[in-house]
């Protein structure tokens, strides 16, 4: 069984300071994908980067990166210069890799707030 | 224009009336999944779709049917909704030629029952 764990409800960051969200996950599969998304407070969700559990390098996509560490079964979310426009809840999710999607996991999000 | 769409984007409805949700996609698409957002809860899945005829539950099935009748179209049926299902629902879909493509998702349907 697929299990992902956000534990910060909520989050403060200050507009241009970087910030990180926590994700911790457990599987037993050993290849599998990490994803994060976003919902703003219209509701759509967001994709925003993805992880391989065999890829070598963290990955980055614009102000986005995630930062995988497998021993630790962690993979957090580094958002660079926060914007105004990044507050919203952020979600981190899983999916069994090998032969394509199949079930995926969602952890309960953090909501962060960004402060001019 | 590629895009999720739902139907109906809001639904309030009584107690045992059966509805169906409806979702389509228009990029061929091999994987469909249905997923429920509860405050707190996070979203979870209902059931997914991997090809036509080929589905399979999700962690919270109880409740709830699919279908997977044509490639682009899985709808979501509520036989005998409860009070428990008020939600907000997402229908999501992705290539699934390895797992690393992302899901688009549609603009969720939030029903509420009574």
């Amino acid at each position: 069984a697929q299990k992902i764990t956000q534990t910060q409800p909520g989050m403060f960051v200050q507009e241009k300071e970087a910030v990180t969200l926590d994700c911790t996950y457990d599987t037993s599969d050993q290849s599998y994908g990490l994803f994060w998304y976003k919902q703003p407070s219209s509701g759509e969700m967001i994709f925003l980067i993805y992880q391989g559990s065999y890829d070598e390098q963290n990955a980055t996509e614009g102000r986005y990166s995630l930062n995988f560490q497998k021993a630790r079964k962690s993979a957090n979310l580094v958002i660079s210069a926060s914007q105004l426009g990044d507050s919203a809840m952020y979600f981190c999710a899983m999916s069994p890799s090998s032969g394509g999607y199949q079930k995926v996991t969602f952890g309960t999000g953090t909501k962060l707030q960004v402060i001019p | 224009e590629a895009q999720v769409t739902q139907n109906p984007r809001y639904l309030i409805t009584v107690t045992g009336k059966k509805l169906t949700v409806t979702c389509s996609q228009n990029m061929n698409h091999e994987y469909m999944s249905w997923y429920r957002q509860d405050p707190g809860l996070g979203l979870r899945q209902i059931y997914y779709s991997m090809n036509v005829e080929v589905t399979d539950k999700g962690d919270v099935p109880e409740g709830y049917k699919v279908s997977r009748k044509e490639k682009r179209n899985f709808p979501l049926i509520l036989e005998s909704p409860s009070p428990n299902q008020t939600s907000l629902y997402f229908c999501a879909s992705s290539l699934r030629t390895r797992g690393g493509n992302e899901q688009f998702f549609g603009p969720g349907t939030r029903l509420t029952v009574l």
